[in-house]
């Protein structure tokens, strides 16, 4: 098992430039999540997903567009860089989504936008 | 005023000695988490309590769902528990969804 993984590990833009953060994991969980952490704050829910085909926004999710067309794979885009979203962002997931189950984080994609 | 606040904010102990972080939060609660984050950046689950007490090896983890609050003690602290410590309880409004303390960043010197 691979777990969860995520590319790129670190990626430069420029302001208004568009992309793709890539999470898959081969554990066949329900939920998945995306998170960025910003320094010395605490990590914010951007949008999750409770299976494939159905996404719904978190705290944060200005900015991004998310898409679940398989149980494996949860992809993040940005569409027009802003500096604001410098950040590392990390991808979870997890079995059921009922809170008292373990996530599983991936490795975490340092963004910097310049 | 954050839902979520981690005491204290930076750790610096030395080998051997008895480590406690504590947490405390503002939201009625299912359960909560105890997260670790590397150095490297990785992250992964320590435990996670709806009530009492649990332990794992060195780790021992606590809530008072009554008092809001949550601590996480590590016994014999070695260098290679340097790392973030993240508290994350579960919002019974939002049910699945996690809201994360800033992090306790802990230093074990030899």
């Amino acid at each position: 098992n691979a777990g969860v993984t995520q590319t790129p590990k670190f990626r430069i833009l420029k302001i208004g430039q568009s992309m793709t953060l890539q999470c898959a994991q081969d554990m066949n969980h329900n939920y998945m999540y995306w998170y960025r952490q910003d320094p010395g704050m605490g990590l914010k829910l951007i949008y999750y997903s409770v299976g494939a085909g159905i996404t719904d926004k978190g705290e944060v999710p200005n900015g991004y567009n998310v898409s679940r067309s398989t149980t494996e794979d949860f992809p993040l885009r940005l569409e027009l860089a802003a500096p604001s979203q410098t950040s590392v962002y990390f991808c979870a997931s997890s079995y059921q989504g009922t809170g008292q189950e373990t996530q599983y984080f991936g490795p975490g994609t340092r963004l910097l936008v310049l | 005023k954050n839902e979520v606040e981690q005491s204290p904010q930076n750790l610096t102990a030395q080998e051997g000695e008895f480590i406690t972080i504590n947490c405390s939060y503002s939201v009625g609660i299912s359960a909560l988490h105890w997260l670790q984050q590397h150095p490297g950046g990785g992250i992964v689950s320590l435990f996670m309590l709806s009530s009492g007490k649990k332990k794992h090896g060195r780790l021992i983890a606590t809530i008072n769902i009554q008092e809001k609050h949550s601590s996480l003690h590590i016994t014999a602290s070695h260098p290679r528990d340097s790392a973030v410590y993240i508290c994350a309880p579960i919002s019974i409004k939002t049910g699945n969804q996690f809201y994360f303390g800033t992090g306790t960043s802990l230093t074990v010197i030899p």
